[in-house]
């Protein structure tokens, strides 16, 4: 069963808009945590923000916050005032920590997305 | 502060033959994870290292093999090539304790031919 769904292949967005970007994820582990990496056309995967499971608040990093909402088993990322920089592959990623596997990522397929000037 | 180093950047391989990827740690981390990224698809998760040990192990054969060295670098070896192995293979580091985020490289970029 796929752990990681990021239903969006595509999205664009204006800039200096905001956009929300998807990501549901399924686990059995009361404890886990939740990522979002950003991957240019360059190819490295740059992390951006974390969200552990037991955390009361979502996350904030600067422009990117993560909406987390732990009975839909979502994670949403949203990029605030969108800018040309932004355009890449987003990707949803999750670690499940009570089975030991703190370290190891599961990744969504990836959002790619494009902002327009 | 020296980000994860992956060496080399791109290689070109045949089918049958062995490669040796290398990655040197973001300074102060002591795990290493290697990742497979196949073209349009996530990464996908091969073994993670551990104070010379690997750790835990994704759903890779027995052909995906590593190394990790005193110094906290790490190798992965990849024998008889087969044409699905061509990818951007990732390598990521982070602390073992805590849940910490993990820094990944450039990245290798292997074509099988």
């Amino acid at each position: 069963a796929q752990k990681i769904t990021q239903t969006q292949p595509g999205m664009f967005v204006q800039e200096k808009e905001a956009v929300t970007l998807d990501c549901t994820y399924d686990t059995s582990d009361p404890s886990y945590g939740l990522f979002w990496y950003k991957q240019p056309s360059s190819g490295e995967m740059i992390f951006l923000i974390y969200q552990g499971s037991y955390d009361q608040q979502n996350a904030t990093e600067g422009r990117y916050s993560l909406n987390f909402q732990k009975a839909r088993k979502s994670a949403n990322l949203v990029i605030s005032a969108s800018q040309l920089g932004d355009s890449a592959m987003y990707f949803c990623a999750m670690s499940e920590i009570s089975s030991g596997s703190a370290r190891q990522l599961t990744f969504g397929s990836g959002t790619q997305l494009t902002v327009l000037p | 502060d020296a980000g994860v180093t992956q060496s080399p950047t791109h290689l070109i391989k045949t089918r049958g033959q062995q490669v040796t990827l290398r990655c040197s740690p973001k300074s102060g981390h002591d795990t290493v994870s290697w990742y497979q990224q196949a073209l349009g698809q996530g990464p996908q998760f091969i073994f993670q290292y551990y104070e010379e040990e690997e750790r835990q192990r994704g759903n890779f054969p027995d052909r995906f093999s590593g190394h990790q060295f005193p110094n906290y670098s790490s190798e992965l070896n990849v024998n008889a090539l087969l044409l699905g192995d061509s990818a951007l293979y990732l390598c990521a580091s982070s602390l073992m304790a805590g849940v910490q985020p993990q820094h990944f490289g450039d990245g290798t970029r292997l074509s099988i031919l």
